[in-house]
């Protein structure tokens, strides 16, 4: 089955500092990745659709200065926290989608700010 | 506004109880799917559902999709521990564009030995 990959699986870092999340399709080619935040207990909240050489879409709400995103080839998105404070302290997930099937879910990073 | 209503939002059961959990929306949806996630990982897919009144089954789950392609239900049969987890219903909103996938708030099920 589709593989997608994201690392790191785990990041402690301090305040002010940046933190890239790589999401990659392993065997297949995703034209479309997104981007999740996980608080705890909680669901998903979709924070952006990644699209490969074009500008990300932002929903409502997250910043797109604080998250950059970039989709560079049809394997790989990252998303960048910059600055981060605790308040960013979150479990992230990114998802990729093969064509029109179904979405597979990278295994997620935990992001915690000191 | 949540789309998505998932309830109960925390359930905790014996094994070899029986539990439904129901995803309800006042938007009709093209297809529905239920995921399972454990503490640290991404959610797992574990049925997709497409047509009004469609039941499928894996094992002791049962899934069903409401007529009017609104609600869907979970049911589980003779629980055990290792069903425990959040589980996420998540859909695509029919004429809203293919890519968007929207999730409920989940529900917390315990499985208790």
């Amino acid at each position: 089955g589709a593989v997608v990959s994201q690392h790191p699986s785990w990041v402690i870092c301090k305040s002010g500092t940046s933190v890239k999340i790589e999401c990659r399709s392993l065997d297949f080619q995703a034209t479309t990745m997104f981007w999740y935040r996980q608080f705890p207990k909680q669901s998903l909240m979709l924070m952006a659709t990644s699209n490969e050489g074009s500008k990300a879409t932002y929903e409502q709400g997250v910043e797109k200065d604080k998250f950059l995103i970039n989709h560079a080839s049809l394997t790989l998105s990252t998303l960048t926290v910059t600055s981060a404070h605790p308040e960013d302290s979150s479990f992230y997930i990114c998802s990729a989608k093969r064509g029109n099937e179904k979405l597979f879910f990278g295994s997620g990073t935990q992001l915690s700010v000191l | 506004t949540q789309l998505l209503e998932q309830s109960p939002q925390f359930l905790s059961i014996q094994e070899g109880e029986n539990l439904t959990v129901y995803c309800n929306s006042s938007s009709v949806f093209s297809s529905l799917q239920w995921y399972r996630q454990e503490p640290g990982e991404g959610p797992v897919l574990l049925v997709t559902v497409v047509t009004g009144g469609e039941v499928k089954k894996l094992k002791r789950l049962t899934f069903q999709f409401g007529d009017a392609r609104k609600d869907s239900s979970l049911h589980i049969t003779a629980a055990q521990p290792g069903d425990t987890g959040l589980y996420l219903c998540a859909g695509y909103i029919s004429g809203a564009g293919s890519y968007q996938l929207t999730f409920g708030k989940g529900t917390k099920l315990s499985v208790i030995p």
